[in-house]
């Protein structure tokens, strides 16, 4: 079954500096690719998402990138502020998979002022 | 005021009790969801229904229950069966199936005491 792969598990960064997370998956037919943002003790909330016939994404300060060879997707986020800090997490999904969406173990990201 | 509530966010229960953990959604999804979420690590997928009066099994179904007999509720039951309980449980929806977006719920708390 599918395998999704977050790096890295922490990540720190100075205020407006830019931030990056990366996942692999193992599922080649996996086509779509959301990023969730979860602050602590809420639910994670949607932030952007990829489908396989696009190779990038962009919304404001944060974009995703998908190599669907590599089989890896990335999360960008520039210009970071504090309330950037969260836990973030890929995820991705496919028809092999019955559509299940499979996490990955998510990124806790910390922007120092 | 359209989401997804839980309720309750925090929950005690004893060692031997089944437990119910509410999920309600107005945005008229076809599809819910449970999550398990337990600290660092992603989401767990408990059991999910696409349709009224039908679900499935996800990863980790033993020890847990659902119903389906209304659109907007997903109730899940946790039994005395489950052995590790404490967690942090998230309900999701989406508008057709896995391929669309999942929205979370803010998540309850449980802990066996």
């Amino acid at each position: 079954g599918e395998n999704v792969e977050q790096h890295p598990s922490t990540l720190s960064v100075q205020e407006g500096d830019s931030a990056v997370i990366k996942c692999t998956y193992s599922d080649s037919a996996s086509n779509y690719f959301p990023w969730y943002k979860q602050e602590l003790g809420k639910g994670p909330q949607l932030i952007i998402d990829i489908r396989s016939n696009v190779g990038e994404k962009k919304d404001q300060r944060i974009a995703v990138t998908l190599n669907k060879t590599a089989k890896h997707f990335s999360l960008h986020i520039t210009e970071t502020q504090p309330e950037d800090s969260a836990v973030y997490f890929c995820a991705a999904s496919s028809e092999d998979s019955s559509y299940k969406l499979i996490f990955g173990s998510g990124t806790r990201l910390l922007v120092r002022p | 005021d359209g989401g997804i509530t839980q309720s309750p966010k925090y929950l005690f229960r004893k060692e031997g009790q089944n437990v119910t953990l509410s999920c309600e959604q107005n945005l008229n999804h076809d599809a819910m969801y449970w999550y398990r979420q337990d600290p660092g690590q992603g989401l767990r997928l408990i059991y999910y229904s696409q349709i009224v009066n039908d679900f499935q099994k996800g990863d980790i179904a033993e020890g847990y229950s659902v119903s389906r007999e209304k659109k907007e509720s997903f109730p899940l039951t946790v039994t005395s069966a489950q052995k590790n309980p404490t967690a942090f449980y998230l309900c999701a929806s989406s508008p057709r199936g896995q391929t669309d977006t999942q929205y979370f719920g803010p998540g309850t708390r449980l802990t066996v005491l």
